[in-house]
Order: C-alpha cells, then structure tokens, then sequence
C-alpha cells in the first residue's frame, strides 16, 4: 500500500476556470476526508465521506464546491469558477472504521489562482 | 465549538537538545482525543502522537512523549534528543468523540520548529 495519493500535486489556473483535484485513500479505509490549509495555519475541515455517501460538508464549502467519491473508492474534489481565495493546499486524509484514529494525509494539492 | 491553540508561532534549539511545544485547548466534552502532527516542509503531515483523554498516562513515542493536563486542557509535545529530521510544522489537533458521522480533527495554528546543527 503507498499510503493516499494526491493528483496532481500543483495546479495553477487562471481565476473563473474549474479545477478537480483526485484523492486515491488507503484501499482499507472507509472512511475520507477533504481538508484546506492556507498559508501559516491548520488544515481546515471541508468534506467527509463514509464509502461512498458524503455525510458532512463544512459551510466552508461553498456552491461551487462538489466531491465525490464513486464506489467508494478514489475521490474528487471540484472548484468551479475559482477565485483568488481558494489558492490553497487541498488535503485528502483516510482512516479506518474505529473511534479516534489518525489520519493518514496525502501530499496535498496546491492550487494557485491567478 | 472547540478551538486549539499552539501559542509558539516559531521555536528553534540546537541538535541534541529538548524542546517542548505548547497547546491549549476549549472544549466542553469529557471524551475526546488530542495528536500531535508533524508538516515537513512540501512534505505531507505525519502523525507523531496521540492521547486519549479518558487515560491518565501520557502517551510516549520513542523520543516524543506529551504531557496532558485535562484540567488545565493543556497537551504539550516534547521531543527528547533532537534531530535535524525533526525540522518541520507541528499542529496540535483535537478530535471529539462522535456520535456518528465524520472524526474531525480541529487543528491549532502550528508551531514552526528548526532544529539546527
């Protein structure tokens, strides 16, 4: 197992475009979870998946935010019509059914919007 | 809604010496769990250590052992012997217990660690 993957790694892409971003988890884990971290602060929580139903969004996340996450496998997550405050790196974390474990975090994407 | 507090935005020692990092946290649950991550620069985060509340121990990983106050709702890091590797982001994080549905972790603001030669 190579832990959660992040693609791509770097996205650049001029304001009012769109964006998707794939998480691949750690094939074991049911459980996925998209976070934002911004420069110099925590990651921030966004989105929650148990399989393949997502069962809890932040307010963060707004309309022109969506994810999935189709069998309950790799995720997506997709920003439409981007705006300069959602540069950021976007985190994809899995953990395993069970109470309080850790997650596991991919490398990240960072996205720039310019 | 809880909040996590690492008041250290920066700290440095020198190899081989003890660092503690700080954090506080709010909270009004009596059953949670607290970690400590580690951020290597353009690196992805790595868990470093957890504690659950409801032990008493503090919880120990080789060279890192925390130390937690439930009352004070204080969790400090302490990173024995350190290392050049050891460079990195430090975020404190706080998850509740759930009653179904996601494990949130709340993270502090981060404390930024070198360690120099």
């Amino acid at each position: 197992d190579t832990g959660v993957s992040q693609d791509p790694r770097h996205k650049i892409t001029k304001r009012g475009q769109n964006v998707t971003f794939r998480c691949d988890p750690i094939s074991e884990h049911n459980r996925l979870y998209w976070y934002r971290q911004t420069l110099g602060q925590g990651p921030e929580f966004l989105t929650y998946f148990q399989n393949e139903a997502q069962l809890e969004k932040s307010r963060l996340l707004s309309d022109r935010f969506s994810a999935e996450r189709p069998k309950g496998s790799f995720s997506t997550l997709e920003i439409q019509r981007t705006e300069q405050g959602d540069s950021a790196m976007y985190l994809c974390a899995s953990s395993p059914t069970g109470t309080g474990y850790g997650y596991t975090f991919g490398s990240g994407t960072r996205l720039t919007v310019v | 809604a809880q909040t996590v507090t690492q008041s250290q935005p920066e700290m440095s020692v020198q190899e081989a010496e003890t660092v503690t990092l700080s954090c506080t946290y709010d909270t009004n649950e009596s059953n949670y769990y607290l970690f400590w991550y580690k951020q290597p620069p353009s690196r992805q985060m790595i868990l470093v250590i957890r504690q659950e509340a409801y032990k008493q121990q503090n919880a120990t990983e080789n060279r890192f052992s925390v130390n937690f106050q439930k009352a004070a709702k204080s969790f400090s890091l302490k990173i024995s012997d350190s290392q050049l590797g050891d460079t990195a982001m430090y975020f404190c994080a706080f998850m509740k217990l759930p009653s179904g549905g996601a494990q949130k972790l709340v993270f502090g603001q981060g404390t930024r660690l070198t360690i120099n030669p």
